[in-house]
């Protein structure tokens, strides 16, 4: 069975800080990676997808990474602003279950 | 750009009342899901449609659920009755392409039971 666990839950930083955001899947036969941002009470709104074959993806200040071998992914989020703060939430679609397992996600604070 | 719409943004209805839940996918995609979230927990899958049926569905789904595509454009849940339990945010997703595309997300519905 596919778990998804992320690390760490709660993350609160100054505004300008490099930081990266772990996620960890206990079954490597994925097809592809998702990282989500989640607003307060707001809908998921699609930061990054990365194919099992790839092994990383940029857009912009955001940089996703992915060893499938070792069930791993990191979102990497450089110089920080308080508009990142959000719950980021990784997904892994696995070929043999049709749907997306997610992570319980890391809620980031990013403070002036 | 395209985007996944849901109807209505919040609702609440008595225990024992069915609900149902609107969605409309971007317009070109072929795979459709609801997800739900109780507060504080995981965004957890409930059901995959495609080709007008089911594809799979997660323990969740009883036979209190039913999802429909009564024309070419909405994609609705469905639940009969009900329950305390059933309070949650709801979220449709669509994709073109579920192994290599993105899960598109709508705002979701928040449902109150009360």
């Amino acid at each position: 069975k596919q778990e998804v666990t992320q690390i760490p839950a709660a993350l609160s930083v100054p505004e300008g800080e490099n930081l990266v955001l772990n996620c960890s899947f206990t079954d490597s036969a994925i097809y592809n990676l998702q990282w989500f941002r989640q607003d307060p009470g707001k809908g998921l709104t699609s930061l990054l997808l990365i194919q099992s074959s790839q092994r990383e993806q940029t857009s912009g200040r955001l940089n996703a990474s992915l060893d499938k071998s070792s069930g791993r992914s990191t979102l990497y989020i450089a110089a920080s602003q308080p508009g990142d703060s959000a719950t980021y939430l990784c997904a892994v679609f696995s070929g043999g279950y049709n749907k997306l397992i997610f992570g319980a996600g890391t809620r980031l604070a990013v403070h002036p | 750009e395209p985007e996944v719409t849901q109807t209505p943004s919040h609702q609440v209805t008595q225990m024992g009342q069915e609900v149902i839940l609107r969605c409309v996918p971007i317009s070109n995609h072929l795979y459709f899901y609801w997800y739900r979230q109780i507060l504080g927990q995981k965004v957890e899958f409930l059901v995959s449609f495609y080709n007008n049926e089911i594809s799979e569905k997660s323990e969740i789904f009883d036979d209190q659920f039913s999802v429909e595509r009564p024309d070419g454009s909405n994609f609705t849940l469905k639940i009969r009755s009900t329950k305390l339990e059933d309070s949650a945010m709801y979220f449709c997703a669509s994709s073109a392409s579920p192994s290599s595309e993105t899960q598109y997300f709508g705002p979701g519905t928040r449902l109150l039971v009360l």
